[in-house]
């Protein structure tokens, strides 16, 4: 099975800030990794697919890059409702590992 | 409007057995893989299982395999989930899960059900 570790765990962040959020995955997995984010209480939204495309009706500020083993994402500017847990999913090869996820509080 | 609906979920004995269903609407049900996914309480998501768009391929964690099966009736547009030899450790909200991109499931998932919890007591 592909393991993901994902960088920090938790975050301490401000509305404005930009932030990024690493996922690293045990072997290569080319460019097949979503990125999601989760809401107490609710099913997670995908944000990003393919590395690096973002899903439809997300907001800009919200970009991916990477590839192989090292992944980011990145928030370009933390707004109130992005106060959530990210997870990065590696679909390169079943199972279809998610990292353990970090936490963005303020 | 696309949706997936969720039932069964509940209580169940350790060592019992428990059917979870999602009922897909508003999306060419038989062209898209899906899939399931579970969260332990104040844990993170642990894929469980998926199937593709005709049924006849699936994978599982290695957590489930051998006691979970997956399953799909395109004519009814539904998925399943059949649990069995349930232990304490698959207690967990399941959701069931779309895939983003038709005939290929490595774009991640873009439509999730509600959740369903699943509760295995000893």
């Amino acid at each position: 099975d592909i393991q993901l570790t994902q960088s920090p765990s938790l975050l301490s962040a401000s509305v404005g800030d930009r932030v990024i959020i690493t996922c690293r995955a045990g072997q290569g997995i080319r460019s097949y990794l979503a990125w999601y984010q989760q809401k107490p209480g609710k099913a997670p939204k995908l944000l990003i697919y393919a590395a690096t495309t973002l899903d439809r009706g997300v907001p800009s500020r919200f970009s991916g890059s990477g590839s192989g083993t090292v992944f980011t994402l990145t928030i370009s500017s933390l707004q109130p409702e992005d106060f959530a847990t990210y997870y990065c999913q590696q679909l390169s090869s079943y199972p279809f590992t998610f990292g353990p996820g970090t936490t963005v509080d303020i | 409007e696309v949706q997936l609906l969720q039932s069964g979920g509940g209580l169940a004995q350790s060592g019992g057995s428990l059917r979870l269903s999602c009922a897909a609407s508003g999306f060419n049900f038989r062209t898209y893989g899906m899939s399931w996914v579970r969260q332990a309480p104040g844990k993170g998501l642990e894929w469980v299982s998926g199937i593709n768009e005709s049924g006849d391929d699936t994978s599982y964690a290695d957590s489930v395999k051998g006691r979970f099966t997956i399953s799909r009736d395109n004519s009814e547009n539904t998925l399943f989930l059949q649990m069995n030899s349930l232990r304490g450790e698959d207690t967990a909200v399941y959701y069931c899960a779309k895939d983003h991109h038709d005939y290929w499931s490595k774009y991640g998932v873009d439509v999730w059900g509600q959740g369903t919890m699943v509760t295995v007591s000893s």
